[in-house]
């Protein structure tokens, strides 16, 4: 059954204070995972897409990274304004949905 | 503006009523898509369209109709709305893989 899986549900950091979120996945053949941030009372906003184990992708303070089994949103020296929902999200081969973890929700405290 | 947007933003409807969720978008995207987000449960795939009058079940379709006569409206119908219907509703389009959000319905059945 395909699947996502993120840890730790919530995270509470201190302004620049790095840290990682993890994304675990089982999905037959992945054909991407997918990073996307949720503030409250909003839809999900597009962040970086991953197509291979060993790529990278990075934007301002956040780097993602994937593995054969997993995927991790590194975030460097987090400012107040990081504080969101990220969701972790699969698609699989011959799928046009996307599997959605339940995301952790991130605090960073000034 | 381009983009996709949703109507109603809220909704407060009544048990065994017939409520029409709207989705709208200017991007010309081949796909749409309706989610629902539950506490605990993530984004949960209702329905999804390839492209006008193509439609197909996600995981969670009881209780729902869609139909998408023109590729940028996707509308999604509670035929008999149930208090287990409450829930925020989004709508997604992608001409790829990415999947780009609306801002959400919160609707609620009394």
């Amino acid at each position: 059954e395909d699947q996502v899986t993120q840890s730790p549900e919530a995270l509470r950091l201190q302004e620049g204070e790095s840290s990682s979120l993890n994304c675990s996945y089982t999905v037959s053949g992945l054909r991407g995972l997918f990073w996307y941030r949720q503030d409250p009372g909003k839809g999900p906003e597009f962040l970086f897409t991953l197509y291979s184990a060993g790529e990278e992708k990075e934007k301002e303070r956040l780097k993602a990274t994937l593995t054969k089994k997993e995927s991790f949103l590194h975030i460097t020296a987090p400012k107040p304004e990081d504080s969101a929902t990220y969701l972790c999200a699969a698609a699989a081969r011959g799928a046009n949905n996307l599997f959605f973890g339940t995301g952790t929700r991130l605090t960073v405290i000034p | 503006d381009a983009g996709i947007t949703q109507s109603p933003r809220y909704k407060i409807t009544e048990t065994g009523r017939q409520v029409t969720l709207m989705c709208h978008q200017t991007w010309s995207h081949s796909y749409m898509f309706w989610y629902r987000q539950d506490l605990g449960h993530g984004l949960r795939l209702i329905y999804y369209s390839a492209a006008a009058d193509i439609t197909d079940k996600g995981e969670v379709p009881d209780g729902y109709v869609v139909s998408r006569s023109k590729t940028e409206n996707f509308p999604l119908t509670l035929e008999s709305a149930t208090r287990s219907q409450t829930s925020v509703y989004f709508c997604a389009s992608s001409e790829s893989y990415e999947q780009y959000f609306g801002p959400g319905t919160r609707l609620t059945v009394t």
